[in-house]
């Protein structure tokens, strides 16, 4: 069945380093893909989202490029804030569905 | 700006008991969705709703689950008879039109014991 894989955190980094949290995903057709982020005591809000092959999302100075050929849709941002530090979801909706499935989330730490 | 409300945050239940989690949908959304997360463990999708039916469920979603729209604005997932396995964050979620931006509630979350 369609299925997300998540590299697994948390994910320290120092204030201002690049960040790249990998996403890879299994589905048949042509899902759409999603970046969620949950920051504490709060719900999950989409970053950005891809709905075919070569798009890419951004938001907020973060990116992701829907790659068929590796079935990846990784995260990055150049440069990160201690205000980025939240739980990071992978996601994708498969074709002519309306559920998202979901990866199990990466934590990224971030200190100044 | 709208968002999607769910009560409690928190609710402690013993085994065997029955349990109502609440949302409040943004008020001109159609679809609706519960998924829940045990710790630890990905998101799992539960069911969605449209039009007063179920569009869709998961495995999960046995004959101990039921939603309900009672109101036209409340969205509520009840579980029958709580298992300790039922521990986990709940996660409430509605969509203007088909393959929108979903648009997800804080969470409650649920501790069996």
């Amino acid at each position: 069945g369609d299925s997300v894989t998540q590299m697994e955190g948390p994910v320290t980094l120092s204030e201002e380093a690049f960040l790249t949290i990998n996403c890879t995903y299994t589905a048949t057709g042509y899902p759409s893909l999603f970046w969620y982020v949950q920051y504490p005591g709060e719900g999950l809000q989409l970053l950005l989202k891809a709905t075919k092959a070569d798009d890419k999302g951004s938001n907020k100075g973060f990116e992701a490029t829907y790659r068929k050929e590796t079935t990846s849709f990784h995260l990055e941002k150049g440069s990160v804030q201690v205000s980025d530090s939240a739980v990071y979801f992978c996601a994708l909706s498969p074709t002519g569905f309306q559920k998202l499935v979901f990866g199990t989330g990466t934590r990224l730490l971030v200190s100044p | 700006e709208p968002e999607v409300t769910q009560t409690p945050s928190h609710q402690v239940t013993q085994m065997g008991q029955e349990v109502i989690l609440r949302c409040v949908p943004i008020s001109n959304h159609l679809y609706f969705y519960w998924y829940r997360q045990i710790l630890g463990q990905k998101v799992e999708f539960l069911v969605s709703f449209y039009n007063n039916e179920i569009s869709e469920k998961s495995e999960i979603f046995d004959d101990q689950f039921s939603v309900e729209r009672p109101d036209g604005s409340n969205f509520t997932l009840k579980i029958r008879s709580t298992k300790l396995e039922d521990s986990a964050m709940y996660f409430c979620a509605s969509m203007t039109y088909m393959n929108t931006e979903a648009f997800f509630g804080q969470g409650t979350r649920l501790t069996v014991v």
